[in-house]
């Protein structure tokens, strides 16, 4: 079964820095997407990026990008100039097909902004 | 507003008093899911729905009922509540039963049981 890792539960950044949450993946499919999701305190779900995998180049959002590196199976999320909003968990996400379709998360990050 | 909405937003009950949580999504939406959050679990799929009268179990599925009679409805049934159901609940939709653009996710339940 496909399973998500998110190994540190905790980071804490100062604002107007940047910051690196990382995410690795266990998969023995060839196609598939990531994503990372955002859940301030207000709990509401957030997509902040979308990662595909047959594509090489990563995905970009504004202040918010993706390391991906397919062979290592790891997808890792930077945010510069880090904003006191962008305090929230952050939950990495694999798409699997195999078996049921379904979005499989990791337990999450949750990341403190320093002012 | 094209979104998810579920009720309530916080529920506590008492074990064994059987309770409903609803989820409607007005974006035509053919699949749908639940899940629940839990500290240092992240997110675990319950049940899910490519269509409707069409549902399946996930990952976590013991206790729970759902069912998909009309495509925007996928309630959420406890027919006797224990205190490990104590959790947080999202529903999630998708247009595409392949979720290649991931799910839009309901505002969630705090659910506690004691």
């Amino acid at each position: 079964a496909q399973t998500v890792t998110q190994s540190q539960p905790e980071m804490s950044v100062q604002e107007a820095e940047t910051v690196t949450l990382s995410c690795t993946y266990d998969t023995s499919e060839s196609d598939y997407y990531l994503f990372w999701y955002k859940q301030p305190p207000s709990r509401q779900m957030i997509l902040v990026i979308r990662q595909e995998a047959y594509k090489q180049q990563n995905a970009t959002e504004n202040r918010f990008s993706v390391n991906f590196q397919k062979a290592a199976k790891s997808f890792s999320l930077k945010i510069s100039d880090s904003q006191l909003g962008d305090a929230a968990m952050y939950f990495c996400a694999y798409r699997t097909v195999q078996g049921a379709q379904k979005l499989v998360f990791g337990q999450g990050t949750r990341l403190t902004i320093n002012p | 507003e094209a979104q998810v909405t579920q009720n309530p937003r916080y529920l506590i009950t008492v074990t064994g008093k059987k309770l409903t949580v609803t989820c409607s999504q007005n974006m035509n939406h053919e699949y749908m899911s639940w899940y629940r959050q839990d500290p240092g679990l992240g997110l675990r799929q319950i049940y899910y729905s490519m269509n409707v009268e069409v549902t399946d179990k996930g990952d976590v599925p013991e206790g729970y009922k759902v069912s998909r009679k009309e495509k925007r409805n996928f309630p959420l049934i406890l027919e006797s509540p224990s205190p490990n159901q104590t959790s947080l609940y999202f529903c999630a939709s998708s247009l595409s039963v392949n979720l290649d653009y991931g799910y839009t996710f309901g505002s969630g339940t705090r659910l506690t049981v004691v």
